[in-house]
């Protein structure tokens, strides 16, 4: 079934790039790839998708390898704010050729002052 | 605004009770999942529902089913909590290639 590697968790300095990186060696030609974050006691939110081609919003970038099989978001200059556990989530079939979403085990992200 | 909104935020039930949590979503949504979250596990699969009346075992079913009688509402069933339920439940939706959004959370205790 595919999956998401991630880090466990990362630091990064206070207004550096935080760089996050995701395996996800089995994804398909067809499946996205979501980016979501976590701040403790809250529901995911919504940071950026791309399919293969590189995305950038006023959050953050997404960088896709031409072989899809590993993604990297970036936050170009981090805040303390932006600390939280970071997923990087997959769309896949499910038995009945129904989507489902499957998250790795999370990138808790850390800016330091 | 988009709105995914689950009934209970807190809820304490004991062991053996059932128990009801519940989804509705504004969007017109085929897709609705419901996760749980548990401390140095991330977030695990339970059900998932891609239309009204279909459903499909994620993860972690045990324990759990699920109904989708209307399309804009998803219910997660604990036939009998067990303590080891103790969890926080999130519920998701997306249309297929879409942004997914996520509701805020229900925190269950089982004593």
């Amino acid at each position: 079934d595919a999956k998401t590697t991630q880090p466990t968790s990362m630091d990064c300095a206070e207004g550096r790039a935080a760089n996050l990186p995701c395996n996800h060696s089995t994804i398909s030609g067809n499946e996205y790839v979501y980016w979501y974050r976590q701040i403790h006691s809250q529901g995911p939110q919504y940071i950026i998708h791309g399919l293969k081609n590189n995305e950038t919003n006023e959050m953050a970038s997404l960088i896709i390898t031409e072989d899809r099989k590993s993604s990297t978001l970036i936050l170009p200059h981090a805040t303390l704010r932006d600390t939280a556990v970071y997923y990087c989530i997959v769309r896949v079939r499910g038995l009945q050729g129904a989507q489902k979403l499957v998250f790795g085990q999370g990138t808790r992200l850390t800016i330091n002052p | 605004d988009v709105k995914v909104t689950q009934s209970s935020r807190y809820l304490v039930k004991r062991t053996g009770e059932k128990v009801f949590l519940e989804c509705v979503q504004d969007m017109d949504h085929e897709n609705m999942f419901w996760y749980r979250q548990d401390p140095g596990l991330g977030l695990r699969l339970i059900y998932f529902s891609y239309d009204v009346k279909m459903k499909e075992k994620g993860d972690i079913p045990e324990g759990y089913s699920v109904s989708r009688e209307k399309k804009e509402r998803f219910s997660l069933i604990l036939e009998s909590a067990s303590t080891n339920q103790t969890s926080m439940y999130l519920c998701a939706t997306t249309q297929t290639g879409n942004t997914i959004y996520f509701g805020e959370g229900s925190w269950l205790t089982v004593v």
